[in-house]
């Protein structure tokens, strides 16, 4: 089974829309962190955002915004008035710490941004 | 502050063959993981290494080893390749073992097997 699930494999916005991306996880540990990694065109993956299982503040850094819901087990990643330079694929991750601290990714949205 | 590094940045091997890909960790870092990114898919974890020592490990055959020296650096190697080992193989390194720290990826060497 999937332990990461991005449904969203491919969208594309208007520069300055708003975007989120979807991350859906599966774990049977309480103690777990979420990422989330940006891989532009040049293939390097670049971290964006770590969250531990048992902080569920809402995150905002800049124009990015991360809604984690344990209820739900969704980490869901909001851009907002998207750029050019955003365009790329988005990957969602987890490691569990309980039951190995292996990393799981998923399957990555890639977003394209229209100027 | 040197990055993750990779080398070779391309390579291209037959089946049956063997390859060793390389990797030096981001300055400060001692543990190193390996990933397996075939195209349009996610990151597939390997390995870690962490003080010279295979720490944990992914479903990976056993045709996939690595090494860890004493420096932090770390190799990959696979033997017997097939068709279907042609990835992006990546690295990352983190300050420790486990999910506490997050991982810094290299640029990735781009693996093709005929």
């Amino acid at each position: 089974a999937q332990k990461v699930t991005q449904a969203q494999t491919e969208i594309s916005v208007v520069e300055k829309e708003d975007v989120t991306l979807d991350c859906v996880y599966e774990t049977r540990d309480t103690t777990y962190y979420l990422f989330w990694y940006k891989q532009p065109p040049s293939g390097e993956l670049v971290f964006l955002i770590r969250r531990n299982s048992f902080d569920e503040q809402n995150e905002i850094s800049g124009r990015y915004s991360w809604n984690f819901q344990k209820s739900t087990s969704s980490f869901n990643f909001t851009i907002t008035a998207s750029q050019v330079v955003d365009s790329a694929v988005y990957f969602c991750a987890l490691s569990e710490v309980d039951t190995g601290n292996q990393f799981y990714f998923g399957t990555g949205t890639s977003l394209t941004v229209i100027p | 502050d040197a990055g993750v590094t990779q080398s070779p940045t391309h390579l291209i091997k037959t089946r049956g063959q063997q390859v060793t890909l390389r990797c030096s960790p981001k300055s400060g870092h001692d543990t190193v993981s390996w990933y397996q990114q075939a195209l349009g898919q996610g990151p597939q974890f390997i390995f870690q290494y962490y003080e010279e020592e295979e720490r944990q490990r992914g479903n990976f055959p056993d045709r996939f080893s690595g090494h860890q020296f004493p420096n932090y650096s770390s190799e990959l190697n696979v033997n017997a390749l097939l068709l279907g080992d042609s990835a992006l193989y990546l690295c990352a390194s983190s300050l420790g073992p486990g999910a506490t720290y997050e991982q810094y990826f290299g640029p990735g060497t781009r693996l093709t097997v005929t």
